[in-house]
Order: structure tokens, then sequence, then C-alpha cells
């Protein structure tokens, strides 16, 4: 079955504070793709970062980092110092082949960062 | 560069109504992905259009339609609507190079539809 996991349904911290999100997939196919988008109180979903299948390097930008292992079909979100402008839901994706390239998201990880 | 841009963004309907809901893509792109997002069921992928076909289809009904124009715009169409279509619409916009996941989609507003 192919499926995207969030378990973490709501986090709260403290600005300054790192917070990792977590992210689970299963799927059948070799080739994929992941992603994470953020989506603040507007509803507009920001794109974040794709990662494909095949490249498990792991990425920094400014205060965010992914840590991408396939060998536990995780692909985590950190961020670092949060600031109350973090605060949103984050939604992880998989884009897969199988049936035509098709696209699931988690179901939400909502972060609020008091100040 | 204009960004994806939905219309309207919110609609109240009643039940057994249809409506429309527009998305203009980012000029360039060539593919447009509709999404349903529902406290209950999350996002969920509705279907996607490339150079006006429909490449790729989710699991929803057939009330749910859509079309895209030659300028890349696209409609989705919800006929008969039920209580249960009250969600927030997303459209995204991709390239469209190759495969829906090659390109990275860039969401829309979206539309809240409320179906009373």
């Amino acid at each position: 079955a192919q499926k995207v996991t969030q378990a973490q349904t709501e986090i709260s911290v403290v600005e300054k504070e790192d917070v990792t999100l977590d992210c689970v997939y299963e799927t059948r196919d070799t080739t994929y793709y992941l992603f994470w988008y953020k989506q603040p109180p507007s509803g507009e979903l920001v794109f974040l970062i794709r990662r494909n299948s095949f490249d498990e390097q792991n990425e920094i930008s400014g205060r965010y980092s992914w840590n991408f292992q396939k060998s536990t079909s995780s692909f985590n979100f950190t961020i670092t110092a949060s600031q109350v402008v973090d605060s949103a839901v984050y939604f992880c994706a998989l884009t897969y082949p199988t049936g035509g390239f098709k696209t699931i998201f988690g179901a939400g990880t909502r972060l609020f960062v008091k100040a | 560069k204009a960004g994806v841009t939905q219309t309207p963004r919110y609609l109240i309907k009643t039940r057994g109504q249809q409506v429309t809901l527009s998305c203009s893509p980012i000029s360039g792109h060539r593919s447009v992905s509709w999404y349903q997002q529902t406290p209950g069921q999350g996002l969920q992928f509705l279907f996607e259009y490339f150079s006006e076909t429909q490449r790729n289809k989710g699991n929803f009904p057939g009330r749910f339609s859509g079309r895209q124009f030659s300028n890349s715009r696209s409609e989705m169409n919800v006929s008969t609507l039920e209580l249960g279509d009250s969600a927030l619409y997303l459209c995204a916009s991709s390239a469209g190079q190759d495969r829906l996941g090659t390109d990275t989609q860039y969401f829309g507003p979206g539309t809240r539809l409320t179906v009373l």
C-alpha cells in the first residue's frame, strides 16, 4: 500500500527551540518523490522541498533541514531556532508512479510556536 | 511572476446545486491538479490536467469533473452537491514537463466551498 504517516498531530514549542516533524512513508515503487509543504492560516500550501528516491543526501536551507533515510522509509523535517512565523500545518507528501503518478499527503502536523 | 490564482475564494451553495471553480496556473505551466481538503479526510487528489487532457484521476465519484482550456486555465465542476462536499479545494500548477512527480507543484490559495 502507498501511505504517508505523520504521527504527530500537534506540536507546541517555545520560540528558539528546535523541532523535528516526522514523516514515514510506504510505497512499493522504487522511483518516487517526497515533498514537504507548509500551510499557514491563509490556507495556501507553500512548497518547501522535493526529494527523489535516489537522492538520499540531507539538505539544509537556512533554519530548515531534512533527513531522508530509505532504510527506515522516513523523511523528517527539522526547524532550528523556531520562530512564531513557523506556526502552521506541515504536510509530507509522496508521489509514486503506480497507477499514473498520484500524490498522497500525510494528515499533517500542526506546529505552534509560542513567543 | 504571478502565482496560482483561484476564484472564487469563498462559495456557499445548497444541497443539490452544482458549482464551478476556476484555477489560473502560473504562466508557462501546463499541468493543473485539483485537491480536496477536509478535516476528516485531509488532502485528497482529485485529478490532473495536462494540455487539455485529463492525465490522472483520484478516487472521487463522477459528480466531480474538470476541464482545461488551451491557455492552461482549468475549471472544476461538482454536480448535485452533498453536505460532505464542503471543503477547501486547492489547485496546483506545475510545468508538467514529463510526469506529475517530476515537477514541483505550486498551490493556489484555495476555494472554500460550504454546502448547506
